[in-house]
């Protein structure tokens, strides 16, 4: 199992810029996320989705878009990219609801940077 | 003030000091998670808690429900523990707040 994957790694982009992150997982998992992490604060949700079809806006939603077309992938879309935008960003997925369902597995994050 | 908050921020401890790292949340939770996030930026689940207390090797997590208060302790301290440890409150189904982590450095 490869768990969480996410790309790229490291992205600079400049104001304006369209780009997609990548995130896929092969654990079957029904719930996915995207959450950025910035200095001095917690980890904050962007977007997620309970399944292939279903998506939701979470805290900062604002200038993101997200997809869910099959159960292992969950793109994430930036759609004109904003200095505020630099981030790290890290995507989750986890089993379901109840009991040890909710633990969540993490990407390894991508380091996004926009001048 | 934050819905969930850690403490201490940072810690610096000797090698084979037993640790306890705080998290005080305010809101109603349906479970508390502790996350390990390492150097390199990777973030592993440790715990998920929703009573009681839990052992996993030379980690322990406890919560008081009452007190709304848990806490991570990690006996015989190693410099492989040094890492950034967050606490995670799931409120809700899909609803989880993070602290904002506290950074352990273990001295050899």
């Amino acid at each position: 199992n490869a768990g969480v994957t996410q790309t790229p790694k490291f992205q600079v982009l400049k104001t304006g810029q369209s780009m997609t992150l990548q995130c896929a997982q092969d654990m079957n998992h029904e719930y996915m996320s995207w959450y950025r992490q910035d200095p001095g604060m917690g980890l904050r949700l962007i977007h997620y989705s309970v399944g292939a079809g279903i998506t939701d806006q979470g805290e900062v939603p604002n200038g993101y878009n997200v997809s869910r077309s099959t159960t292992e992938d969950f793109p994430l879309r930036l759609l004109s990219a904003a200095p505020s935008q630099t981030s790290v960003y890290f995507c989750a997925s986890s089993r379901g609801l109840g009991g040890s369902y909710n633990e969540q597995f993490f990407g390894p994050g991508t380091r996004l940077t926009v001048l | 003030k934050n819905e969930v908050e850690q403490s201490p921020q940072n810690l610096t401890a000797q090698e084979g000091e037993f640790i306890t790292i705080n998290c005080s949340y305010s809101v109603g939770i349906s479970a508390l998670h502790w996350l390990q996030q390492h150097p390199g930026g990777g973030i592993v689940s440790l715990f998920m808690l929703s009573s009681g207390k839990k052992k996993h090797g030379r980690l322990i997590a406890t919560i008081n429900i009452q007190e709304k208060h848990s806490s991570l302790h990690i006996t015989a301290s190693h410099p492989r523990d040094s890492a950034v440890y967050i606490c995670a409150a799931q409120g809700g189904t899909y609803k989880y707040i993070f602290g904002t982590g506290t950074r352990l450095k273990v001295l050899a």
